[in-house]
């Protein structure tokens, strides 16, 4: 099994461009979240799915948007990216208490 | 909003001393509550998770919960240089799943 996997490990774009974060688990949870990781800021959650068909918002999901594309699959969008975006992005799932993160992505807007 | 407290460090001991990892959290109605490692560039990783007041082990590993104070900590016993990471708890509340994090404690054992 290889968990949660997620695509890019790196990425760098410019103000304005548009990207998308993908997540894949392969360990049939039904709940998936999105975290973002700053220096001195801790994991904060920015959407999440508690199960195929619904998202909800986290603590910080301005300038975000998400689609639960099946049971696996768990993508972020950012549409129109700020320099105040520029992060480490973690999926995570879980099946109850227990969340599995990714490897992360690191993203940088210049 | 809910809020997790943590020292941010870093907590420095030696080979083979006990850590204390600390944190404080603001819901009283939170339910369950974890201790996650992370090495730097990696991800969070579970070390464990608690649920009921007391004391829970695992190897070297102690978890301690006092509800009335909204207080966990985390124990490593015979602390190894390995142990060097940041140490984040994280507390679910009692409705659905959803984590709050701390901002995290970062454990420097020197050999």
């Amino acid at each position: 099994n290889a968990g949660v996997t997620q695509t890019p490990k790196f990425q760098v774009l410019k103000t304005g461009q548009s990207m998308t974060l993908q997540c894949a688990q392969d360990m049939n949870h039904n709940s998936m979240y999105w975290y973002r990781q700053d220096p001195g800021m801790g994991l904060r959650l920015i959407y999440y799915s508690a199960s195929e068909g619904t998202t909800d918002k986290g603590e910080v999901p301005n300038g975000y948007n998400v689609s639960r594309l099946n049971k696996r699959e768990f993508s972020l969008r950012l549409e129109s990216a700020a320099p105040s975006q520029t992060s480490v992005y973690f999926c995570a799932s879980s099946e109850k208490d227990t969340q599995y993160f990714g490897p992360g992505t690191r993203l940088t807007v210049l | 909003q809910k809020e997790v407290e943590q020292n941010s460090g870093p907590l420095s001991v030696p080979e083979g001393a006990i850590a204390s990892l600390n944190c404080t959290y603001s819901d009283r109605g939170s339910q369950s509550f974890f201790w996650y490692r992370q090495y730097s560039g990696k991800s969070p990783e579970l070390i464990m998770f608690i649920y009921s007041n007391g004391d829970k082990e695992d190897g070297r590993f102690t978890a301690q919960l006092n509800k009335a104070s909204q207080y966990v900590s985390l124990l490593i016993r015979d602390s190894q240089p390995s142990d060097s990471a940041t140490y984040l708890c994280a507390v679910m509340d009692g409705g659905y799943s959803t984590l709050t994090f701390g901002k995290g404690t970062m454990l420097l054992v020197s050999p």
